[in-house]
């Protein structure tokens, strides 16, 4: 079954602070992995898109990185603002199924 | 130029009742799809459709159909409405493959 699993389910850090998330994935075959900010009871809104041939994308202060051997990205966060306190969301497209399959999400707190 | 547009923003209706939803894709966009989003979940893929065309269908009961127009605006219509239709209802447009854009979404209460 084709799944896309994040990690962790939720994260608090301090404003400035850098943090990673996981999105393992077994989508097959695979055309692309984005990830998403979505902030409560909005829609996602897009911050990277990579092909299968790309490692790394960097979008101002989030960098997404891609390992297609083991199906694995993650997303950093550096020097983190109050306003990153959202939810992350990797979504996997598969040529085959002809949409995007979606992770659950890292809900993501920023304190100051 | 304006991005992808949905109305109405919340709206509340009771079990069994009928329920629209509308989408307005970003222009020269021929595809729109549509997902809900239970709370707290990733959106779950419900219909896709282009050039006015089903494209694509979730695993969701035959209570929920769309159409697209030929301005390819869409509308998203669930019947005999059940307590856990309840969620965020999204849509998202693109110019076929490409990056999905997604609106405001729809917050749709059944009680």
């Amino acid at each position: 079954k084709n799944q896309v699993e994040q990690s962790p389910q939720s994260l608090i850090i301090l404003e400035g602070k850098n943090c990673t998330l996981q999105c393992n994935y077994t989508v097959s075959p695979f055309s692309n992995l984005r990830w998403y900010k979505q902030d409560t009871g909005r829609g996602p809104v897009s911050l990277t898109i990579m092909t299968f041939s790309e490692n790394t994308k960097s979008n101002g202060r989030y960098t997404a990185t891609l390992d297609a051997d083991t199906k694995q990205s993650s997303l950093h966060i550096t020097a983190s603002q109050l306003s990153d306190s959202a939810s992350y969301i990797c979504v996997v497209s598969s040529p085959r199924q002809g949409n995007l399959i979606f992770g659950k999400g890292t809900k993501l707190s920023v304190k100051p | 130029d304006a991005g992808v547009t949905q109305s109405p923003t919340h709206l509340i209706k009771t079990r069994g009742q009928h329920v629209t939803l509308r989408c307005s894709p970003i222009s020269g966009h021929k595809s729109v799809s549509w997902y809900q989003q239970v709370l707290g979940q990733g959106p779950q893929f419900i219909f896709q459709y282009y050039e006015k065309e089903e494209r694509g269908r979730g695993n969701f009961p035959d209570r929920f159909s769309a159409r697209q127009f030929p301005n390819y605006s869409s509308e998203l219509n669930v019947n005999a409405l059940l307590l856990g239709d309840s969620a965020l209802y999204l849509c998202a447009s693109s110019s076929g493959l490409a990056e999905q854009y997604f609106g405001p979404g729809t917050r749709l209460t059944v009680t």
